[in-house]
């Protein structure tokens, strides 16, 4: 199957700092990457859908200008956590799909964000 | 508005104890519907899609079916091992994203 990985797995940083997720497809050409976040017990809440050298496409209520994302390439998309607050911690997992179709999501491992 | 809704929200079951998980959809226009596995601290893992009323898909232990309202899990003799949060996803025509369930959290006792 399809693999993707994000870099890091775990993160901790101190408030007012950025922080910055990789995302990557291994063994395909992600047109169409997805970033979430999760918070414990609780369902995937999709921020953004980004397409290959286009800007992304930000759900209601997430702020762009805070969580930056770029999909610079096929295979890298990548999340930046801008001036990081205590209430931005939590579960960050992205998904690639290689068709704009209806081809299936294949997510990452996700990264934890703790800010202290 | 497109709503995924699944049923129950926890389930225990004792191992070898079969049973139905349910994911119950209204969407204006059906694309494709997913089925993942998420095991606690990891990401969602992709089991099936299903893209039409009537279509049917097994791996091992599992077996999804759809209609047009509703899709369900069946799992057949389970084992610990199988615990996990089931996710289901539905992705709806002319859009790109999926549109996600609550969940149901499965635990499998021994």
């Amino acid at each position: 199957g399809a693999v993707v990985s994000q870099h890091p797995s775990r993160v901790i940083c101190k408030s007012g700092t950025s922080v910055k997720i990789e995302c990557r497809s291994l063994d395909f050409q992600a047109t169409t990457m997805f970033w979430y976040r999760q918070f414990p017990k609780q369902s995937l809440m999709l921020m953004a859908t980004s397409n290959e050298g286009s800007k992304a496409t930000y759900e209601q209520g997430v702020e762009k200008d805070k969580f930056l994302i770029n999909h610079a390439s096929l295979t890298l998309s990548t999340l930046t956590v801008t001036s990081a607050h205590p209430e931005d911690s939590s579960f960050y997992i992205c998904s690639a799909r290689e068709g704009q179709g209806w081809y299936e999501q294949f997510f990452g491992p996700g990264t934890r964000l703790t800010v202290l | 508005e497109d709503q995924v809704t699944q049923s129950p929200e926890a389930l225990r079951l004792q191992e070898g104890e079969s049973s139905s998980l349910n994911c119950s959809y209204t969407v204006s226009g059906l694309r494709g519907l997913f089925w993942y596995r998420q095991d606690p601290g990891k990401g969602p893992e992709f089991l099936f899609t299903l893209y039409s009323a009537g279509e049917e898909k097994e791996k091992e232990r599992l077996k999804a079916t759809l209609t047009k309202k509703e899709s369900f899990l069946h799992i057949t003799a389970p084992k610990p091992e199988d615990s996990a949060t089931y996710l289901c996803a539905v992705q709806v025509s002319g859009a790109q994203k999926l549109v996600f369930g609550q969940g149901t959290r499965l635990t499998i006792n021994p």
